[in-house]
């Protein structure tokens, strides 16, 4: 079926650093893939999300772009900030069951000072 | 517009209890799913309604059981609680199936004892 694999954490990084967080997929169809972002005591947020091949989806500084021939969808940032500090999913859309989501496991990350 | 809202924030029950979960969906949205995270887990899709209707089941046994009202709020009850079902409990809504991405709640946090 398909499936979500996330690069294990925790990503320690100095505040300025460049962050990658890697996620590839394994799908039958056509999926989106999404990042979502979930701080401490709180529930998922979504970060940015791509519906086809080659689209690129970003938010607050974070990017990611859907590469179908590495079935790839990392995340990255330019130049992290201690408020960046969460655990950030990796996630696609079975579009041919309800358009469930099926999650990576996460990656954690902190960003210090 | 209000977000995704879910009732009670953090619950503790006994084992062979039964428990029920509310969700409010954010307005506009017709469609609910309800994940279970558990601890250091990414979400496992338990179930999705569309207009009231099942629509869509993860690996979830039977006594995992939901409900979506006409105005769109849903209800996420499980029987016969077992330890193996503490866990966070998140509850997203959507406009359409999938595609566009889901709002999350911030989930009900459930120990059982």
């Amino acid at each position: 079926g398909d499936s979500v694999t996330q690069m294990e954490g925790p990503v320690t990084l100095s505040e300025e650093a460049f962050l990658t967080i890697n996620c590839t997929y394994t799908a039958t169809g056509y999926p989106s893939l999404f990042w979502y972002v979930q701080y401490p005591g709180e529930g998922l947020q979504l970060l940015l999300k791509a519906t086809k091949a080659d689209d690129k989806g970003s938010n607050k500084g974070f990017e990611a772009t859907y590469r179908k021939e590495t079935t790839s969808f990392h995340l990255e940032k330019g130049s992290v900030q201690v408020s960046d500090s969460a655990v950030y999913f990796c996630a696609l859309s079975d579009a041919y069951n309800t358009d469930k989501l099926i999650f990576g496991t996460g990656t954690r990350l902190q960003v210090f000072p | 517009e209000t977000g995704v809202t879910q009732s009670p924030t953090h619950l503790i029950k006994t084992r062979g209890q039964q428990v029920t979960l509310r969700c409010s969906s954010q307005s506009g949205h017709n469609t609910v799913s309800w994940y279970q995270q558990a601890l250091g887990q990414g979400p496992q899709f338990i179930f999705q309604y569309y207009r009231e209707e099942e629509n869509g089941r993860g690996n979830f046994p039977p006594r995992f059981s939901g409900l979506q009202f006409p105005n769109y709020s849903s209800e996420l009850n499980v029987n016969a609680l077992e330890l193996d079902d503490s866990a966070l409990y998140l509850c997203a809504s959507s406009s359409r199936q999938g595609s566009y991405g889901y709002t999350f709640g911030s989930g009900t946090r459930l120990t059982v004892v």
